[in-house]
């Protein structure tokens, strides 16, 4: 079975510092990853995906993430945060037709400080 | 111009009645689904139907009975409503296979009293 782990629940950065957010992720195969963010109130928005191909994926709001199989994790990173990326944000695996849903991890709170 | 939209965004109601929450997406997508997200953020699958086909039904209480009129449009009924459904349930649709990405509504937040 799929999972995802999010091993920060809480991390808080000062504007203008960089940030990482770490996912690791069990499948069997070549996983579909994506991560979305949730600002209070709101749905998911996809921040970036990764299906195959090159390993560091550029996203929306100037984040990205890179693949890495042999550690099984897909951390998303940003090199200066604004106050505005104060969220949750979930990492997700998505498997093969037949099985479309996507598993979540528990999801990181990201607060910034100005 | 919302592309997934769910109603209502707020249902407060009591233990033991029934409710329904509606979703329709205008994205053209053959597959929706729903989730729950409980009180500590988890996001779980509950039931996703592609081209009005249930395809998924996870381990929830048949007191949930999702239906789809078509491949717009994915409501989900509630009977017998209990304190621990309080939660938000987020509606979401995609296209194709699993690599194609999720595009989800902002949720019904329902409280139970």
């Amino acid at each position: 079975a799929q999972s995802v782990t999010q091993p920060d629940i809480h991390i808080t950065v000062s504007e203008g510092a960089s940030l990482e957010l770490r996912c690791n992720y069990s499948y069997g195969a070549t996983p579909y990853l994506f991560w979305y963010v949730q600002s209070p109130g709101q749905g998911l928005q996809l921040l970036l995906k990764y299906f195959s191909g090159d390993t560091l994926v550029q996203g929306i709001k100037g984040f990205e993430a890179e693949f890495k199989r042999s550690q099984s994790s897909f951390n998303l990173r940003k090199p200066s945060v604004h106050w505005s990326d104060a969220a949750e944000y979930f990492c997700a695996v998505g498997g093969y037709t037949g099985r479309r849903a996507l598993t979540f991890g528990s999801g990181t709170r990201l607060q910034v400080q100005p | 111009d919302t592309a997934v939209s769910q109603t209502p965004k707020y249902l407060v109601t009591q233990m033991g009645n029934d409710k329904s929450i509606k979703c329709e997406q205008n994205l053209g997508h053959d597959t929706m689904y729903w989730y729950k997200q409980d009180s500590k953020k988890f996001l779980k699958i509950m039931f996703s139907y592609n081209n009005k086909e249930l395809i998924i039904n996870e381990t929830v209480p048949n007191r949930f009975s999702p239906k789809s009129p078509d491949k717009a449009h994915l409501n989900l009924h509630i009977n017998s409503l209990e304190l621990g459904d309080s939660a938000v349930y987020f509606c979401a649709s995609s296209q194709g296979t699993g690599q194609q990405p999720q595009h989800f509504g902002d949720g019904t937040r329902l409280s139970i009293l």
